[in-house]
């Protein structure tokens, strides 16, 4: 299962775009990318995964660069219920008895 | 969505009982399905994954015999904490995917239960 590295914190304020950024040097070529948000006292909630170039839902969007060593979560116009945990994690996406390994993740806080 | 649901969502016992902890797939059926656990602060750590009608995989450092694992039906898994002590205090949360979605797909996870031991 390939490593994941993200900031272990970030601030930001109502209104702005937040980008956080994952490095995953060792992907191999199976690997998807998934994000995943945590509030306290509640289980993680997918917020989005691709495997390259860019993905955008309603939620958030996803760039993957071509050499896919990197990932970066945008969020935008953040509000003070984004203040959450973002989870990074890269794996086999479609294998059912894959297992999900998560990092320490990203504590994001959203002051007014 | 698919939905995941665990059950009871908050328990407290007295050190030396036993908890069982549930976790249901609500609208899919799961064959596989992951336990965790997370100290406040910190990440989620992999316990075991639940395979149903065999036995469990535990990760390394897992007591099997602490955290009892059973995959009775596809919806079903539930984590049994024996003779719990006040270290085994923590977030319980399991997880499961749709086994029938051939896309990729993410894992859904339940709310949690939060076990207090006293």
């Amino acid at each position: 299962l390939a490593k994941t590295t993200q900031p272990i914190s970030m601030d930001s304020y109502e209104g702005q775009e937040v980008n956080i950024t994952c490095s995953h040097n060792n992907i191999a070529t199976n690997d998807y990318i998934t994000w995943y948000q945590q509030f306290p006292s509640q289980g993680p909630r997918f917020i989005i995964q691709g495997y390259k170039t860019k993905v955008t839902n309603e939620v958030a969007s996803l760039f993957i660069p071509a050499d896919r060593k990197s990932s970066t979560l945008s969020l935008p116009r953040v509000s003070l219920s984004d203040t959450a945990v973002y989870y990074c994690l890269v794996g086999e996406s479609p294998s059912s008895a894959s297992k999900i390994i998560f990092g320490s993740g990203t504590r994001l806080s959203i002051r007014p | 969505g698919a939905v995941v649901s665990q059950h009871p969502s908050r328990v407290i016992c007295k050190s030396g009982t036993s908890v069982k902890i549930e976790c249901r797939s609500l609208d899919f059926q799961a064959t596989t399905m992951f336990w965790y656990r997370q100290f406040p602060k910190k990440s989620l750590m992999l316990m075991a994954t639940s395979n149903e009608g065999s036995k469990a995989t535990y990760e390394q450092g897992v007591e099997k015999d602490k955290f009892l694992i059973n995959h009775a039906s596809l919806t079903l898994s539930t984590l049994t904490v024996t003779s719990a002590h006040p270290e085994d205090s923590s977030f319980y949360i399991c997880s499961a995917r749709d086994h029938r979605r051939q896309s990729n797909t993410e894992a859904f996870f339940g709310q949690g239960t939060r076990l207090t031991v006293v």
